[in-house]
C-alpha cells in the first residue's frame, strides 16, 4: 500500500540508550519531515528535509539527528535518549507544494524510563 | 511567530447532533489551512484544506471557510455520527520556504448513540 511506513510501532528504552526510527514513503515525496505529539502540546516540528541529502532542524531538534540519503527514507536517531523523549512520533510526507497537505504514518510511541 | 490556536475538549455531542470547532490563527503573510483528524491508534488524515481567503473546504460532511477578517478556520459538521469521534487538529502551512505543519492543540470529540 502506497503511504508512509514507520517502524517500530511502540519501543521501550533506558536513559542513555540510542535507537534509530524507521520512516519510509512510496510516493517519491520531496518533502519529509519528523513531529513529536506530546499531550496539550499539539505536534511539534523535530527536523526536516527537502530532498535527498538535504536536512535542517525544526522547532525541537535537541537530542535528535537525521539523515536522508535517499528519497524514500528518512530516519530519526535518539543519540542518549531521555525521559523528556517519551512521546509519540510522526513521519510525515509530501510534494514540494505544501498545500497538498501532508501523508503521515501511523507513529511510533516511545517511553525512556 | 505563526500560531494557531484551536477551542479546549472534549467537545461531546449525541448522535445527529450540530459540530462547531473553533480554530483562529496568527501569521505574517497568507497561509493555506488545514484540518487533520487522528483516530484512536493511528495517525493523522488530512480531512479538509483551503488556500486562499473565502475558500470552503468540505470533505465526508465536514466544512470550513477560510476567513481572513477574522483570521479563522472553524470546522462545522450538520449531523455527527459515533464513528466521527476522533482528535481534530486545525493547522497552518506558510507558501513559502520548506512549507512546515504549524499545528493546533488539538480538540478531541467524543459521540455517543
Amino acid at each position: 500500500n502506497a503511504g508512509v511506513t514507520q517502524t517500530p510501532k511502540f519501543q521501550v528504552l533506558k536513559t542513555g540508550q540510542s535507537m534509530t526510527l524507521q520512516c519510509a514513503q512510496d510516493m517519491n515525496h520531496e518533502y519529509m519531515s519528523w513531529y513529536r505529539q506530546d499531550p496539550g502540546m499539539g505536534l511539534r516540528l523535530i527536523h526536516y528535509s527537502v530532498g535527498a541529502g538535504i536536512t535542517d532542524q525544526g522547532e525541537v531538534p535537541n537530542g535528535y539527528n537525521v539523515s536522508r540519503s535517499t528519497t524514500e527514507d528518512f530516519p530519526l536517531r535518539l543519540l542518549s535518549a531521555a525521559p523528556s523523549q517519551t512521546s509519540v512520533y510522526f513521519c510525515a510526507s509530501s510534494l514540494r507544494q505544501g498545500i497538498y497537505g501532508y501523508t503521515f504514518g501511523s507513529g511510533t510511541r516511545l517511553t525512556v524510563v | 511567530g505563526d500560531s494557531v490556536t484551536q477551542m479546549e475538549g472534549p467537545v461531546t455531542l449525541s448522535e445527529e447532533a450540530f459540530l462547531t470547532i473553533n480554530c483562529t490563527y496568527t501569521a505574517t503573510g497568507y497561509p493555506s489551512l488545514f484540518w487533520y483528524v487522528q483516530y484512536p491508534g493511528e495517525g493523522l488524515q488530512l480531512l479538509l484544506k483551503a488556500t486562499k481567503a473565502d475558500d470552503k473546504g468540505s470533505n465526508k460532511g465536514f466544512e470550513a471557510t477560510y476567513r481572513k477578517e477574522t483570521t479563522s478556520f472553524h470546522l462545522e459538521k450538520g449531523s455527527v455520527q459515533v464513528s466521527d469521534s476522533a482528535v481534530y487538529f486545525c493547522a497552518l502551512s506558510m507558501n513559502t520556504g520548506f512549507q512546515k505543519l504549524v499545528f493546533g492543540t488539538g480538540t478531541r470529540l467524543l459521540v455517543s448513540p
